[in-house]
C-alpha cells in the first residue's frame, strides 16, 4: 500500500524544549511538503522539498527545520524559537514539485502538537 | 491578504440533494484549482481538480465549474450522502513559477439524514 505516514499522531511539548514530527512516503515521489493548520484556517505552507538535500521557506518557516537526506523522508523540527506551535501539523508530497507542472499533492494523516 | 476565499463556513444540505460548495481567488496566475475533503483529526483527502483551460470537471457525483472572468469555482456534489460531511477546501495553484498550494479557509458541509 502506498502512502504517507506520519508519526506521533499526537506530540506534546514542554517549554523550551525542541521536538520533531516525522513523515514517510513510499510514493517515489520527488516533492514533499509541511504544512501548518490552525482552527478555522486553511492550510499554511511551512517548508517544501523538491529534492534530496535540498529545501525551501515557505510562508511560515521562522521557528522551524527540516531535513532531507533520503527521498522518501522529510522530518520537521518545531524548535523552542516557535512561540506558537500548538497546531495540526500536515504533510504532503507530490510527483515532481516542479513549477509549471500542474500537480496533485497528497497527504498523510497529521500529526496533532500540544504544548504543556 | 487572502487569495483563495472560501466565504462560507458552513452549509447544511439535506440529503438526495445538491450540495453546493463555492470558492473566490483573487490571484489571475491561478492556473491550476483542486478541491480537498477533510475529516476531524485526518489529512486531506484529495477529490478532483479542475485546468483553467476547461470549464468544467465531473468526477462520479463530484463536479468542479471553473468561471475564470468572475474568478470563481464552485463543487456540486448530487446527491448528497451524510459520508460527504467534512470540511471541504478549495486550493490553487500557479503554474507561473510557483510550487506552492494557496487554500481557503475551508467550508464544513453537513448532509442531514
Amino acid at each position: 500500500d502506498g502512502g504517507i505516514t506520519q508519526s506521533p499522531k499526537y506530540l506534546f511539548r514542554k517549554e523550551g524544549q525542541n521536538v520533531t514530527l516525522s513523515c514517510e512516503q513510499n510514493l517515489n515521489h520527488d516533492a514533499m511538503y509541511w504544512y501548518r493548520q490552525d482552527p478555522g484556517q486553511g492550510l499554511r505552507l511551512i517548508y517544501y522539498s523538491q529534492i534530496v538535500n535540498d529545501f525551501q521557506k515557505g510562508d511560515i518557516a521562522e521557528g522551524y527545520s527540516v531535513s532531507r537526506e533520503k527521498k522518501e523522508s522529510f522530518p520537521l523540527t518545531v524548535t523552542s524559537a516557535q512561540k506558537n506551535p500548538t497546531a495540526f501539523y500536515l504533510c504532503a508530497s507530490s510527483p515532481r514539485g516542479l513549477a509549471g507542472v500542474e500537480e496533485t499533492q497528497y497527504f498523510g494523516p497529521g500529526t496533532r502538537l500540544l504544548v504543556l | 491578504d487572502q487569495q483563495v476565499k472560501q466565504n462560507s463556513p458552513s452549509l447544511s444540505v439535506q440529503e438526495g440533494r445538491i450540495s453546493i460548495l463555492n470558492c473566490d481567488y483573487t490571484n489571475s496566475m491561478f492556473d491550476y484549482f483542486l478541491w480537498y475533503k477533510k475529516y476531524p483529526a485526518e489529512g486531506p483527502t484529495f477529490l478532483i481538480s479542475i485546468s483553467s483551460i476547461k470549464d468544467k470537471n465531473e468526477d462520479g457525483r463530484f463536479t468542479v465549474f471553473l468561471n475564470k472572468s468572475a474568478k470563481h469555482l464552485s463543487l456540486h456534489i448530487v446527491p448528497s450522502q451524510p459520508g460527504d460531511s467534512a470540511v471541504y477546501f478549495c486550493a490553487a495553484y500557479s503554474g507561473a513559477g510557483s510550487y506552492q498550494l494557496t487554500f481557503g479557509k475551508g467550508t464544513k458541509l453537513s448532509v442531514i439524514p
